[in-house]
């Protein structure tokens, strides 16, 4: 069955980075897309941006420009999103999601990696 | 950027109707495809794609949930409200990028 599994909860500093990784298992890695979502506690869902797992090109959502980098390791099945000088404000919940053509959504997700920045 | 626009909460009895609206800044349509999508989302959960362009059910979600509408402005109906339906309920566009979503409506039961 298809599934994302997502790396585990990671507690930083600010200034500290981190990187957090989505292994897809199931299917052929390179066929979908994969995007990624933010949700801050008690928020809503931001969507970041995306990567073609095919040739390997992100792309940003402005507001996550600069800090952020979407990454693969394709021979591994695995999308991975790095956050660099890390901010309390990026304390979050990241999930990674399936893009595919046929829904136009998201049909399979990630569980999430909360990530918490703290002094 | 598109901007969806939903309430933030909704009160339903038990066995009611509930109807979860989205406006979108710009219409989120191309040719017959209306690129919009609903989610659920439970505390402590990742979302669970509920409707899919609009008006197509997702695999395994039961038929209780349905969708409708085009252009800029969508619903999601829930009939009859189930105590397990208690959740947050987002719209997604994919129309353009950035694939924004909406503020999300929570249920609640009255």
């Amino acid at each position: 069955q298809i599934q994302l599994v997502q790396s585990g909860p990671e507690l930083k500093k600010p200034g500290e980075s981190v990187k957090i990784s989505c292994k897809a298992s199931g299917y052929t890695f390179t066929d979908y897309a994969m995007h990624w979502v933010k949700q801050a506690p008690g928020k809503g869902l931001k969507w970041m941006g995306w990567i073609n797992t095919y040739t390997g090109k992100p792309t940003y959502a402005d507001d996550f420009k600069g800090r952020f980098v979407f990454s693969l390791e394709a021979s591994a099945s695995t999308a991975n999103l790095q956050i660099s000088n890390l901010k309390n404000e990026d304390t979050a919940t990241y999930f990674c999601a399936r893009f595919s053509l046929d829904y136009g959504g998201y049909r399979y997700w990630g569980q999430g990696v909360m990530v918490t920045v703290s002094s | 950027d598109i901007v969806l626009t939903q309430s933030p909460a909704l009160a339903v009895s038990l066995g009611q109707r509930a109807t979860i609206s989205c406006r979108a800044s710009q219409s989120v349509s191309i040719s017959r495809y209306n690129l919009m999508h609903w989610y659920q989302q439970k505390p402590g959960q990742q979302p669970k794609l509920l409707i899919y362009r609009a008006s197509n059910l997702a695999s395994g979600i039961p038929a209780r949930f349905s969708g409708s509408g085009s252009g800029t402005d969508f619903t999601l109906t829930i009939n009859p409200v189930q105590a397990d339906d208690i959740a947050t309920y987002y719209c997604q566009q994919s129309r353009e990028s950035p694939f924004t979503f909406g503020s999300g409506t929570k249920l609640e039961i009255k």
